[in-house]
């Protein structure tokens, strides 16, 4: 079973700040990596993905992945009141294996006033 | 278009009664999941259907069933409610060609058991 670990929170940043999200998973396998945002009270919804070492960037989104530190980060950039969400990191599960996803437990974020 | 749609929107059931979740997609999906989500444990996949006619266990299966009824239908029975399935409910699915852009959620039943 492959664990996907957030801190959960709450991270509070200030408007316009960059906020920085952090996800580590005990797997070596895993090829993509999801970042789904989750209001209260709402489904999740994806807002990135990624496949390769690196960053990728996607408007005020970038996320960062480490396959050899097992280390997946989403920053945020000039961060905005309707930033403040839930946000799980997702894993896919083993190979042949449905396509099923493990995710954390979630980071809350708060972005202030 | 609809995307995934689940019914019904909010349930209270008594200990030991039984109902059941429906989920439906009209995307032309491959795969649907059941997952449910409480606090503090994050999301936890139940049962999911990796095409029509399959079905398999996920991490947290007990005291569920579940029917493909059809490409587009996967339904979530509780046979016999218990409080610790409290939780809210979550129906997902991707299409033939994989996890290239994540799931598609519906919005999520909400439930209680007293």
């Amino acid at each position: 079973q492959k664990e996907v670990e957030q801190n959960s929170g709450p991270l509070s940043v200030p408007e316009g700040a960059i906020a920085s999200l952090n996800c580590t998973y005990s797997d070596r396998v895993s090829q993509s990596f999801f970042w789904y945002r989750q209001y209260s009270g709402k489904s999740p919804e994806l807002i990135m993905s990624i496949y390769s070492n690196g960053d990728k960037e996607d408007g005020r989104f970038t996320a960062q992945l480490n396959k050899a530190s097992q280390y997946v980060s989403l920053l945020i950039r000039d961060s905005q009141p309707s930033d403040s969400a839930t946000y799980l990191c997702a894993v896919p599960g083993e190979a042949g294996g449905g396509n099923k996803l493990t995710f954390g437990t979630g980071t809350q974020l708060k972005v202030e006033l | 278009n609809a995307g995934v749609t689940q019914t019904p929107k909010f349930q209270v059931l008594k200990t030991g009664q039984s109902m059941t979740l429906q989920c439906a997609q009209d995307m032309n999906h491959n795969s649907m999941y059941w997952y449910r989500q409480d606090p503090g444990m994050g999301l936890r996949l139940i049962y999911y259907s990796a095409s029509e006619g399959t079905t398999d266990k996920g991490e947290v299966p007990n005291g569920y069933n579940v029917s493909r009824l059809n490409k587009r239908e996967f339904s979530l029975r509780l046979e016999s409610a218990a409080p610790s399935q409290t939780s809210v409910y979550f129906c997902a699915s991707i299409p033939l060609t994989g996890l290239s852009y994540g799931y598609t959620f519906g919005s999520g039943t909400r439930l209680t058991v007293v």
